[in-house]
């Protein structure tokens, strides 16, 4: 069965970076692309940004655009997303999401929290 | 990009229809069919219900349905069921191959 597994809970300071990862299986890895969205505590989700699994190419969110560095492992099955210059603004649960078309599997969620 | 606008809440009683909106833009739900609703139960990851604009997911109750109609989108549940009691979410793909999703509507069954 399709499954995205994410690596665990985060805590780090501000300014500093955080790498999420993003484990697929059950499916032919490079068919799908893989998308980031993230909602803070109490707030809506907000789309960051994805990958072509297959080619490498990234697409973000103009409001990431020079923080978020999309990267894929094809020999691991495994998608990362690195933000950087971390402000408390970025605590929230950060999610991966496989698409074709449609976000039909989701992992079940980082949180990341930014804290002096 | 701007969210798509959808309710802040929408409640209704056990059997009843309540339906949500999801406006947004000609740039993004008034130019693509990709409109996608998701179920999201508090600490949980978001559940896709509709995607394509009318397309039901296997295993998503017949009770679930979406519409369009020009910049909005609309899910209807029917039957109204209190495990309906959650937050509904919908997602457009945008004119610059980027994704966009609505503001959140809490659905609470009296």
């Amino acid at each position: 069965q399709v499954q995205l597994v994410q690596s665990g809970a985060e805590v780090k300071k501000p300014g500093a970076s955080v790498k999420v990862s993003c484990k697929a299986s059950g499916y032919i890895f490079i068919r799908y692309s893989v998308h980031w969205v993230r909602q803070a505590p109490g707030q809506r989700l907000e789309w960051m940004g994805w990958i072509n699994v297959g080619n490498g190419n990234t697409y973000h969110s103009q409001k990431f655009q020079g923080r978020v560095t999309i990267t894929r492992d094809i020999s691991a099955s495994t998608v990362y997303m690195e933000l950087s210059s971390l402000r408390s603004e970025d605590t929230a649960v950060y999610y991966c999401a496989r698409n074709l078309d449609v976000f039909d599997f989701w992992g079940q969620g980082t949180r990341v929290t930014v804290s002096s | 990009q701007s969210a798509l606008t959808q309710p802040a809440s929408v409640s209704g009683s056990p059997g009843q229809s309540i339906t949500i909106s999801c406006t947004g833009t000609s740039s993004d739900v008034g130019r693509y069919n990709y409109v996608s609703w998701f179920q999201q139960y508090p600490g949980k990851a978001p559940k896709l219900m509709i995607f394509e604009v009318t397309n039901r997911p296997s295993g998503v109750s017949t009770r679930f349905s979406g519409s369009k109609s020009g910049n909005t989108a609309s899910l209807t549940i029917s039957g109204l069921q209190a495990e309906d009691e959650a937050d509904y979410y919908c997602s457009s793909s945008t004119s610059t191959s980027n994704y966009v999703f609505g503001t959140g509507t809490k659905v609470t069954v009296l």
